[in-house]
């Protein structure tokens, strides 16, 4: 079956200017993870969905960074007014039965975020 | 809080040798799962070997082993019979079991470099 997709693949982007990533995850994966990879480093956590429970934010860097999951399927990541730092891979991952925490993570293949 | 930390950020190894990449990791709690995960130039995160911290056999998964010292907080990868094919960035990730806490906190990543 079709794996985790992300697009767009790559977004060139104007400081100050808003984008919107979006993930679509594996069908019938109830939990939803975005990452962000800065150049040659490990993954920061951002936002978690989990079923309808209310998302763990905890790791979105500041109110400028949001998200969405509608119907429990597709997610959106906005950034507003964006700026250089942001720049970045942002990774999306789902996996299957939320509380069965050995189930892996499956990654779609990111989307590359420059602002200029 | 849980951290992870690989302490090596570069490894090379000569095709069909083995090679051992570090992991250790910070936690409080008893029962977890740590990953190995795989990034190739294409982004995509690939699992590589779970082990849940309750079993005290390691995992395998054919040329791929772990070494689990729980006592240690130590979770090392050896890849045997090194191919050329798994060059790459990998990622050692810690999961903890509560709620809180279903994200995977990823170490820096080694790059491993494959020399034919």
């Amino acid at each position: 079956g079709a794996g985790v997709s992300q697009s767009p693949s790559n977004k060139v982007t104007e400081k100050g200017k808003d984008v919107e990533l979006r993930c679509d995850p594996i069908s019938g994966h109830t939990a939803l993870y975005w990452y962000r990879q800065s150049l040659g480093q490990g993954l920061e956590f951002l936002i978690y969905f989990q079923g309808n429970s209310a998302p763990d934010k905890s790791g979105l860097p500041s109110d400028r960074f949001s998200a969405e999951r509608t119907g429990g399927s597709v997610s959106t990541l906005t950034i507003q007014r964006t700026q250089q730092e942001d720049s970045a891979v942002y990774l999306c991952a789902s996996s299957s039965q939320g509380r069965d925490l050995s189930s892996p993570l499956h990654f779609g293949n990111g989307t590359r975020l420059t602002v200029t | 809080a849980q951290t992870v930390t690989q302490s090596q950020p570069e490894m090379s190894v000569q095709e069909a040798e083995t090679v051992t990449l570090s992991c250790t990791y910070d936690t409080s709690e008893s029962d977890y799962y740590l990953f190995w995960y795989k990034q190739p130039p294409s982004r995509q995160m690939i699992l590589v070997i779970r082990q849940e911290a309750y079993k005290q056999q390691n995992a395998t998964e054919n040329r791929f082993s772990v070494n689990f010292q729980k006592a240690a907080k130590s979770f090392s990868l050896k890849i045997s019979d090194s191919q050329l094919g798994d060059a790459a960035m990998y990622f050692c990730a810690y999961r903890s079991v509560s709620y809180a806490g279903n994200m995977l906190t990823f170490g820096g990543g080694t790059r491993l470099m494959v020399k034919p």
